[in-house]
C-alpha cells in the first residue's frame, strides 16, 4: 500500500516569507508526527497529533512554527517569517494505534526546505 | 549532555566484516529502544527494535544494557548495502510517543 507522502519534495524561499508543508500519512493511522532534520543530526521530534488534536507540541522551536490536522488525516506544518536557520529536512512519520510508544513510525521522503 | 549519544564515525569497513555500534542514553525511565536505518537523502525506516533480552534479525543483533544504559547493534558479515547511517532512538514517558534520536553513526562498507 502507499506510504507517507509528503509534499513539496524541495522548497526554496527568501528569509521572511511564509510557508507551508504537507503530509500524507498513511490510511488509516491515527498518529502523526513531524520531525526537522538538520545537516549531520538526527531528526528531533516537533510536534505530535492523535486524530485532529496536537496531543502534544512541546517540539516547536518558536510561535513561527505551527501545524493542523482539521481532518485526522492529511497535515499541514506552517512557518512564518522563514529564517535561515529553519533550512533543513521536515520528515513526516505515522503510527497506527493511539499513543503506543512501541509502535512503529513510518517516515515519509520528507521536504528539504532552503532558506536563502 | 544530549540524550542519546552516538559515535559519528564514519566506519570504514571491507565487505564481509563484522562492526559494531555503541549508543548510550542519559534518560533513565527510558522505556522503549530502536534501530533506525537512513540511507543518503531518505527517510530513516525501522531497522529493529531493541529488548532487554538482546535479539537478533539475520546478521544483525542488537543488545540492550539498562544498568549502563547502553545499546549496541552488531552488523555481521558487511555486505555493500548496509552502507547507511544508522540511527540509536529512545522513547521516555516524558516524551509521550515522540522518538528521540542520536545524530547517528555512518557506516561504508567497501569491496
Amino acid at each position: 500500500g502507499a506510504g507517507v507522502s509528503q509534499t513539496p519534495s524541495n522548497k526554496v524561499t527568501e528569509k521572511g516569507k511564509y510557508v507551508e508543508l504537507r503530509c500524507d500519512p498513511i490510511s488509516g493511522h491515527t498518529a502523526l508526527y513531524w520531525y526537522r532534520q538538520s545537516l549531520g543530526q538526527g531528526p528531533e521530534f516537533l510536534i505530535y497529533f492523535q486524530g485532529t488534536g496536537a496531543a502534544d507540541d512541546s517540539g516547536l522551536p518558536n510561535d513561527r512554527f505551527f501545524a493542523v490536522r482539521p481532518e485526522g488525516s492529511v497535515s499541514t506544518l506552517k512557518i512564518q517569517r522563514t529564517e535561515r536557520g529553519d533550512s533543513a529536512v521536515y520528515l513526516c512519520a505515522s503510527s497506527a494505534r493511539l499513543a503506543g510508544p512501541t509502535d512503529t513510525q513510518y517516515f515519509g521522503p520528507g521536504t528539504r526546505l532552503t532558506v536563502l | 549532555r544530549k540524550e542519546v549519544e552516538q559515535d559519528p564515525g564514519p566506519f570504514n569497513v571491507p565487505e564481509g566484516a563484522t562492526v559494531a555500534f555503541n549508543c548510550t542514553y542519559s534518560n533513565s525511565a527510558s522505556q522503549s529502544f530502536f534501530w533506525y536505518r537512513q540511507d543518503c537523502r531518505k527517510e530513516p525506516k525501522l531497522l529493529m527494535s531493541v529488548y532487554s533480552s538482546g535479539n537478533e534479525d539475520g546478521r544483525f543483533t542488537a543488545q540492550l544494557n539498562r544498568a549502563s544504559q547502553y545499546i549496541s547493534l552488531l552488523i555481521r558479515d558487511s555486505k555493500l548495502s548496509d552502507s547507511a547511517t544508522y540511527l540509536c532512538v529512545v522513547n521516555t514517558p516524558q516524551a509521550g510517543t515522540a522518538l528521540i534520536f542520536g545524530k547517528g553513526t555512518t557506516l561504508s562498507v567497501s569491496s
